[in-house]
This record gives C-alpha cells, sequence and structure tokens, in this order.
C-alpha cells in the first residue's frame, strides 16, 4: 500500500507569492495533519483535518489555511510568503483523529526567496 | 503547557556502542510520549510511544525508552549501535489542551553519528 505522498518535493517561490502544498492520506485514514519544520528544528504543529472538519490549528498566522476534499486528500494555503516560511512541511495521516498513530510523508521542501 | 526539551543537538557514538539520548519533558497531565527517527530527505517515522501502559517501552530496530515521573524524562536508548543508525532523533509530547487530540510537540530533535 502506498504511504503518505506529498506532492511537490520542492518548491522556491518569491516574497508576496502564494503556494499549495498537497497531501494524499493512506488509504482508508480519515485524519491528515500538517506540520512545519524549519531548519534545524522540531515539527511545529499547524492543523489537524478529521472527516473535513477542522479539529486543531496551531500558532500560525491566518495566512495559513488548509481544507481536507471528500477522498480525505488535503491542501495547505500559504499566502503573501515571508523569507520565513522557508521551510520542510510535513504532512501525517492517522486512522482516527488521535495522534497516536501517525504516519508521516516525506514533505514539500519550500524554499522562499 | 505541555514541552519536551532534548539534551545534546548532536551525539556521535562508535559502531556497537550504546546509544542513550536524552528527553525531558513538562506536561500538566499525564503525558503521552513520543520518539521519532528522521533519515535524511525522509519523513518521521514512529520508534516507540509511552501510552501509560508498561514504563518500559520497547519499539522497532532494537531501541527502547523508559518513563521515568519523577525524573521528568523519557531517554531512549539502544544496547549496540549500527551504521544504519545514524539520523536525527525527534522526543515528542501529546498537546491535551482540551481541543485537539491530533497533534504532537516535539523537541529540536538530536542528531546521531555513528563512527566506524
Amino acid at each position: 500500500d502506498a504511504g503518505v505522498t506529498q506532492s511537490p518535493t520542492h518548491l522556491i517561490k518569491t516574497r508576496g507569492q502564494h503556494v499549495t502544498l498537497r497531501c494524499s492520506p493512506i488509504s482508508g485514514h480519515k485524519s491528515v495533519s500538517w506540520y512545519q519544520q524549519v531548519l534545524g528544528q522540531g515539527p511545529q504543529f499547524i492543523f489537524q483535518y478529521y472527516e473535513k472538519e477542522e479539529r486543531g490549528r496551531g500558532n500560525f498566522p491566518d495566512r495559513f489555511s488548509a481544507r481536507q476534499f471528500p477522498n480525505y486528500s488535503s491542501e495547505l494555503n500559504v499566502n503573501a510568503l515571508l523569507l520565513g516560511d522557508s521551510a520542510l512541511y510535513l504532512c501525517a495521516s492517522s486512522p482516527g483523529d488521535s495522534h497516536e498513530k501517525l504516519f508521516f510523508g516525506s514533505g514539500t521542501q519550500l524554499s522562499v526567496l | 503547557a505541555q514541552s519536551v526539551t532534548q539534551l545534546g543537538s548532536h551525539v556521535s557514538v562508535s559502531e556497537g556502542a550504546l546509544v542513550l539520548l536524552r528527553c525531558n519533558y513538562s506536561s500538566s497531565v499525564p503525558p503521552y510520549l513520543f520518539w521519532y527517527v528522521q533519515y535524511p530527505n525522509q519523513g518521521l517515522q514512529l520508534l516507540l510511544k509511552y501510552t501509560s501502559a508498561a514504563t518500559l517501552v520497547k519499539g522497532i530496530n532494537g531501541f527502547e525508552a523508559e518513563f521515568k515521573k519523577s525524573e521528568t524524562s523519557f531517554h531512549l536508548t539502544k544496547p549496540s549501535a549500527h551504521m544504519s543508525d545514524a539520523a536525527e532523533y525527534f522526543c515528542a509530547v501529546s498537546d491535551w489542551n482540551g481541543g485537539s487530540q491530533g497533534n504532537l510537540i516535539f523537541g529540536k530533535g538530536t542528531k546521531l553519528s555513528v563512527k566506524p
């Protein structure tokens, strides 16, 4: 079975632009979470969606938004990109809404110039 | 609020030597604790988790961790390091803030190097 897949794997944007990152969870998983990992730091929670509803939001500005589709895939959108948004964005899926069985994708490396 | 502190951003051991990666936590409620490993250019893989059952938790690849409430610690150990263990390791605690149960709070990570 396929694991969590994220696209694109790498992305280069300039300040002020908008970006959309995509995630497909493991088949049968209904929850998707997004994490930001800045170089040299641990991942930081951005959003969790379960059954297409937002279940949690981390301490990120409103420029960050997300949604989950009927097939449980998800998009993370970031508007008005800043240099500090450069990071590895990780998507994780789980069967239910608990964090106990998170399966992570390989991430999207976003560089903002 | 929950938090974790990983002591040592870099740890270097010789192949066959004991691996000890340190993690201390802070939690206002009984914690759920996790260790994840991240290989270069990959996502995170769960090594093991503590969810208030046995205090000594065995994980994959020969790793184990012991929950010590009196020391607020959850250190990761492996008796004999292998070259393939070279990676970055993250300790995490569940964020039981009364809201979402779906997020973890990660430490800053410890990069493990294994020398031949």
